[in-house]
C-alpha cells in the first residue's frame, strides 16, 4: 500500500474556479503534513503546511482529517499561474517525508 | 531571500563512475536533506542529515550512496558506482526544523 496516495488529474478547470484535491495517507501516525506545487522540471515549492485546526493562505484552504487520514486542498478563483502539480507531502519520525505523486492542475482561459 | 543552491545544474557520468553531488543549504538552516525524482515519478526521499549524521535513510539509499557535510556550507550526496537507474533529478532541500522544507533547483544526473 502506498503511503501517500493523490488522484494523479489532470483536473481541467476554467479561471476562476473553485478546485479542490484529496491526499489519503496510510499511517496514523502521520505527524506533519504540506502541500508543495512543482512546476514541469522544476523544484517542490513549498505552499503551505497543514494545521489540525486547517489554515487558509489567500485563495489557498488546506484542511486535514486525521480520523480518515486524508488532507485536502482548495484553491479559490483560480489563475493561470495555478497551472502545476500539487504534491501532498508526510512526515514521520520527523524526519522522514513522504510525497505523493501529485495531482495535476490546468488552468485554461 | 535566501536560496538552496546546487551544483552542477546537469551531470552527465559513465556507468560505474563516482559522481558528487553538491549543495549549498541555507544558512541558518539546521537539517539538510536528498531526494531523487525519476522522469515522470514522484519525489522519493534518500536522506535526512542533522547534527553531522544521518538521521533517516530510506531503502534506496544503500551502500553506494553517502552524505558529507565536509564544512560550514556545503552538503554532498556520492554515488560510488551509479548505475543506469540512478539517472533522475536530485533535489537538496533544508529546512530550519524537521518541518518546511525549502528545495533547491536540482541536479539532473544523466548515467550512460
Amino acid at each position: 500500500r502506498k503511503e501517500v496516495e493523490q488522484d494523479p488529474g489532470p483536473f481541467n478547470v476554467p479561471e476562476g474556479a473553485t478546485v479542490a484535491f484529496n491526499c489519503t495517507y496510510s499511517n496514523s501516525a502521520s505527524q506533519s503534513f504540506f502541500w508543495y506545487r512543482q512546476d514541469c522540471r522544476k523544484e517542490p515549492k513549498l505552499l503551505m503546511s497543514v494545521y489540525s485546526s486547517g489554515n487558509e493562505d489567500g485563495r489557498f484552504t488546506a484542511q486535514l482529517n486525521r480520523a480518515s487520514q486524508y488532507i485536502s486542498l482548495l484553491i479559490r478563483d483560480s489563475k493561470l499561474s495555478d497551472s502545476a502539480t500539487y504534491l501532498c507531502v508526510v512526515t514521520y519520525n520527523f524526519n522522514k517525508f513522504y510525497f505523493g505523486s501529485g495531482t495535476k492542475l490546468n488552468v485554461k482561459p | 531571500e535566501p536560496e538552496v543552491t546546487q551544483t552542477p545544474s546537469h551531470q552527465v557520468t559513465q556507468m560505474g563512475q563516482e559522481v558528487i553531488l553538491r549543495c549549498v543549504p541555507i544558512s541558518n538552516h539546521l537539517y539538510f536533506y536528498w531526494y531523487r525524482q525519476i522522469l515522470g515519478q514522484k519525489v522519493e526521499f534518500l536522506v535526512s542529515f542533522y547534527n553531522n549524521e544521518i538521521s533517516e535513510k530510506s531503502e534506496i539509499f544503500d551502500d553506494q550512496f553517502s552524505v558529507e557535510r565536509p564544512d560550514g556550507s556545503n552538503f554532498t550526496l556520492k554515488i560510488r558506482s551509479t548505475k543506469l537507474e540512478d539517472s533522475a533529478m536530485y533535489f537538496c532541500a533544508s529546512s530550519v526544523r524537521d518541518n518546511e522544507q525549502f528545495f533547491g533547483p536540482g541536479t539532473r544526473l544523466t548515467v550512460l
